[in-house]
């Protein structure tokens, strides 16, 4: 069966600090993958999402970006965070229209 | 046009009632429907979909009626529980688009 995993669970940084949030998929190949951020007691935000390595879109033009170094490995970055960088940060892989998440990142920004 | 309208907002129930959230779309070429299910500090999960083929789908006590001349969909529970207290989501998407356009949520609440 197929679990995603993220790390880690919750965060604390401070304005101005970089940022590296991983997520991995394992039992299915060449899934699509989904970073997605969610505000408090707020909707879906689709931030990045990717069919392939190295083929990365990005629905959200800021100061976060992705990458996909491996098949099954989802990295969200950022050089610089912002205080409205703070939320619930999921990640997400596909199959077909369907997706599935995991546990989650709370990133909070001080 | 890409977008999907949830309501309501926020939703109480009696335990043993029947919530009903319903969700309405513009685009035509949506051509399925998903539900998840979002309890706090955890990723939502999916609960049902549907495609516009049929009018309705039930899995368990959770129902998806899906009216296409309306364009709109709504998900009922039946014999609500206090531990069906999440949010939930619906979404619609393209076929051969990776995207899913989400709705806003609903925050159900079941009073034991």
């Amino acid at each position: 069966s197929q679990t995603i995993h993220q790390w880690p669970a919750t965060l604390v940084q401070p304005v101005g600090s970089p940022l590296s949030l991983e997520c991995t998929v394992e039992g299915t190949s060449n899934p699509n993958l989904y970073w997605y951020r969610q505000a408090a007691g707020r909707g879906l935000q689709l931030l990045f999402y990717s069919v392939g390595i190295g083929q990365i879109s990005s629905e959200v033009p800021q100061n976060l970006s992705a990458s996909r170094p491996q098949d099954r490995q989802f990295i969200l970055s950022s050089k610089k965070l912002l205080l409205s960088d703070s939320g619930f940060y999921l990640c997400a892989w596909g199959f077909w229209r369907e997706q599935y998440f995991g546990p989650g990142t709370r990133l909070t920004v001080t | 046009q890409q977008q999907v309208k949830q309501s309501p907002q926020s939703l109480i129930v009696q335990k043993g009632g029947i919530p009903i959230i319903n969700c309405a779309y513009e685009n035509t070429a949506f051509d399925y429907f998903p539900w998840y299910q979002q309890f706090p500090g955890k990723g939502p999960a999916l609960l049902i979909a549907i495609r516009p083929d049929v009018s309705e789908k039930k899995e368990g006590r959770f129902t998806i009626s899906f009216n296409k001349s309306a364009k709109q969909f709504s998900l009922h529970i039946m014999d609500s529980q206090p531990g069906d207290s999440a949010t939930y989501f619906c979404a619609a998407s393209i076929y051969s688009n990776y995207q899913l356009i989400w709705g806003a949520g609903t925050k159900l609440i079941i009073k034991p």
